[in-house]
């Protein structure tokens, strides 16, 4: 059974870069199959797809982010990774790693647990 | 590109039914038969409900439908039970490799 796990710090302080990684098991992400998405909620508010990216290293974002962010792969460890740049409050939220079967298609049919980031002094 | 239009919240009593709208445009919603709906219970990952504006996946209820009209999707929801009570997102392809979400939808059964 596939299962996606975020980790990384809860505290980040503003101007500094947001580091998170999702750990897949149960299935390769280097199958030809799936993207692997980042996924935002802050506090009460709604849902933004920050990325995603395929095995090979091709890589998709949001324009409203694309200057801030970076997402990789690391197919040995079977593990893909988030990069933010330049935090501030706004980017406080619970933070979803997720797979879906096309960059196109939204459907994203498995999620980590999700992992709350805080942006504070 | 800017979220996708959802009414903040609709209700219904058990055994009814609702729809919940999602509207955007041309250049998204309008523009690609990929809308797909997420269901979210409080403190809980989102879970897919519908993809590609009308197919479910395995083990979701045919309670839940949708479809699409111009630059409009729909998700119905038929024979209302109380664990339906969450929150729903629709979310589409935007062109250029991208994706947009709705604002959501709070489901009150009452």
């Amino acid at each position: 059974q596939l299962q996606l796990q975020e980790s990384g710090p809860g505290l980040v302080k503003p101007s500094e870069t947001l580091s998170l990684t999702c750990t897949v098991s149960g299935g390769s992400i280097s199958s030809s199959n799936y993207y692997w998405g980042w996924i935002r909620q802050p506090p009460g508010k709604g849902l933004e797809w920050i990325g995603s990216i395929y095995y090979s290293g091709s890589t998709y974002y949001n324009p409203s982010l694309r200057s801030r962010v970076t997402i990789s792969v690391d197919t040995s460890k079977n593990q893909f990774s988030l990069k933010l740049s330049s935090v501030t409050a706004a980017d406080t939220a619970v933070y979803y790693c997720a797979r879906h079967s096309s960059v196109t298609t939204g459907n994203f049919q498995h999620w980590g647990q999700g992992t709350l980031v805080t942006v504070s002094s | 590109q800017s979220a996708l239009t959802q009414p903040r919240s609709v209700s219904g009593s058990p055994g009814q039914s609702v729809t919940i709208s999602c509207t955007g445009a041309s250049s998204d919603v309008g523009g690609y038969n990929y809308v797909s709906w997420y269901q979210q219970h409080p403190g809980k990952a989102p879970k897919l409900m519908i993809y590609d504006v009308s197919k479910r996946p395995s083990g979701v209820p045919d309670r839940f439908s949708g479809s699409k009209s111009g630059n409009t999707a729909s998700l119905y929801i038929s024979g209302l039970q109380a664990e339906d009570e969450a929150d729903y997102y629709c979310c589409s392809y935007a062109g250029n490799y991208s994706l947009v979400f709705g604002g959501g939808t709070k489901l009150t059964v009452l």
